[in-house]
């Protein structure tokens, strides 16, 4: 099966950058989504296909991807921005494959 | 605009059953890529079950066999049955509305809110 590897945590001033990572084999070769959970919400979508940004995202979040690593980088934060945050992507083996989820904290 | 309600979600002995609904609205059911994600409390989102458009699905191992993913057209819902439930089925649910790219990529754009399955006796 394949894995996605995200840190449990990451925490950031407002109005700095947080940049939340996913790990996978080759990562670079594939399509990764990440997604915006918050308590008692929908999950959002905020980055598809590594740097496409759906209608109504902020252009502070922005994705890249390359090698071994998948990024997720939010820039100017603000505390409207605490969530988990969550890599995905299809593996032609394993399907639909998400990572552990990265908590965003706000100081 | 795309929304998606579920419902259905309670709590339920081991070995009990469970039917899930997901009401859609601002788009077809019948001509759509959507899932079943369940999110672990502590433990993130797997998925489920996916149907696709042509009707074909999928299930994750963990569930083969006792889960069945169905539509119904004319109420415009999507369903999850759920048999033989267990502990570890505990989570909440989310239907999700998806692009699929055959043999590139899936994801998907639209989700519920959820419904809380909780298995215990």
């Amino acid at each position: 099966s394949y894995d996605l590897t995200q840190a449990l945590s990451v925490s950031v001033a407002p109005g700095q950058t947080a940049t939340i990572t996913c790990g996978g084999h080759n990562i670079g070769s594939k399509n990764v989504h990440w997604y915006q959970l918050k308590p008692g919400q929908a999950p959002l979508l905020v980055i598809y296909r590594d740097t496409n940004r759906p209608s109504g995202i902020p252009e502070r979040f922005s994705g890249s991807n390359s090698g071994n690593t998948a990024t997720l980088t939010v820039t100017r934060v603000q505390a409207g921005d605490e969530a988990d945050y969550y890599c995905q992507l299809w593996d032609t083996d394993s399907g639909v494959v998400f990572g552990g989820g990265t908590k965003l904290t706000v100081l | 605009e795309e929304q998606l309600v579920e419902s259905g979600g309670g709590l339920v002995q081991p070995g009990g059953s469970l039917r899930l609904s997901c009401a859609a609205s601002g788009f077809r059911v019948s001509s759509s890529f959507m899932a079943w994600i369940r999110q672990v409390p502590g433990k993130g989102l797997h998925w489920v079950s996916i149907i696709h458009k042509t009707a074909d699905t999928w299930y994750a191992d963990s569930v083969k066999g006792r889960f069945t993913i169905s539509r119904d057209n004319s109420e415009n819902t999507l369903f999850l049955q759920m048999n033989s439930l267990r502990p570890e089925d505990t989570a909440v649910y989310h239907c999700a509305l998806g692009i699929t790219m055959p043999r590139v990529t899936e994801y998907f754009h639209h989700w519920g809110q959820g419904t809380l399955v909780t298995v215990s006796s």
